[in-house]
């Protein structure tokens, strides 16, 4: 199994630019998610999809942020424009109808 | 300037020894509790799980105990190694879609 995998794993980008961060879940997993972690606030939920449908996306900061899944293997969490607060490790994760969810290695974004 | 952030609790502990890291979680009607390992520069990793109808759980090196009286949760590593070192965070699910996941516990084995 190759488990979730993310990229860029890492992204360095300017104040203002857009970014796109990548997540294929793991192939018959029906729910995923997007985290994002910091040393202020630690592991947050940022949205998530069942089906390829965001169910819940009350953790998403603001409009700035966006997440789509297009279909069951692929789905991208977009900045655009991106602040120097965005700066974190950004996690995806996806399960089966269990509950224990399978994380990904992450994707650390340095916004200047 | 002085940073602020989350100040997780450590646990230091000899290499060889066991290691009991606790969580108290927030929901009584959580049916599914898990424990998860991250690594520096990792994500994190599935260790041990448990459901609500059982109160311990045995892997290798590692057991899990529930008890649903005072919702407390803990993980024991039996002989301690170095590559346990890593943060450990519990999470709690009540049978929707999300887990809840508590601050993180630093475990650090000192050799």
């Amino acid at each position: 199994d190759a488990g979730v995998i993310q990229s860029p794993r890492h992204e360095v980008t300017e104040m203002g630019q857009e970014v796109t961060l990548r997540c294929k879940p793991i192939s018959g997993h029906n729910s995923l998610f997007w985290y994002r972690q910091t040393m202020m606030r630690g592991l947050e939920l940022l949205i998530y999809f069942n089906n390829n449908v965001p169910i819940d996306d009350s953790g998403m900061p603001e409009d700035r942020f966006s997440a789509k899944m297009p279909n069951a293997s692929f789905s991208t969490l977009k900045i655009q424009p991106s602040e120097p607060r965005d700066s974190a490790v950004y996690f995806c994760a996806s399960r089966s109808d269990r509950p224990k969810q399978y994380f990904g290695p992450g994707t650390r974004l340095t916004v200047t | 300037g002085e940073s602020v952030g989350l100040h997780l609790p450590t646990l230091s502990v000899q290499e060889g020894d066991n290691s009991i890291i606790n969580c108290a979680y927030s929901n009584s009607a959580s049916d599914y509790f898990i424990w998860y390992k991250q690594e520096s520069g990792k994500g994190p990793q599935f260790i041990i799980d448990i459901r609500s109808n059982m109160d311990k759980r045995q892997g290798q090196r590692v057991t899990v105990l529930l008890n649903k009286t005072v919702k407390h949760l803990s993980l024991q590593i039996a002989a301690t190694q170095p590559g346990d070192s890593a943060v450990y965070f519990c999470a709690e699910n009540n049978g929707g879609n999300k887990l809840v996941f508590g601050a993180g516990t630093i475990l650090r084995v000192k050799s």
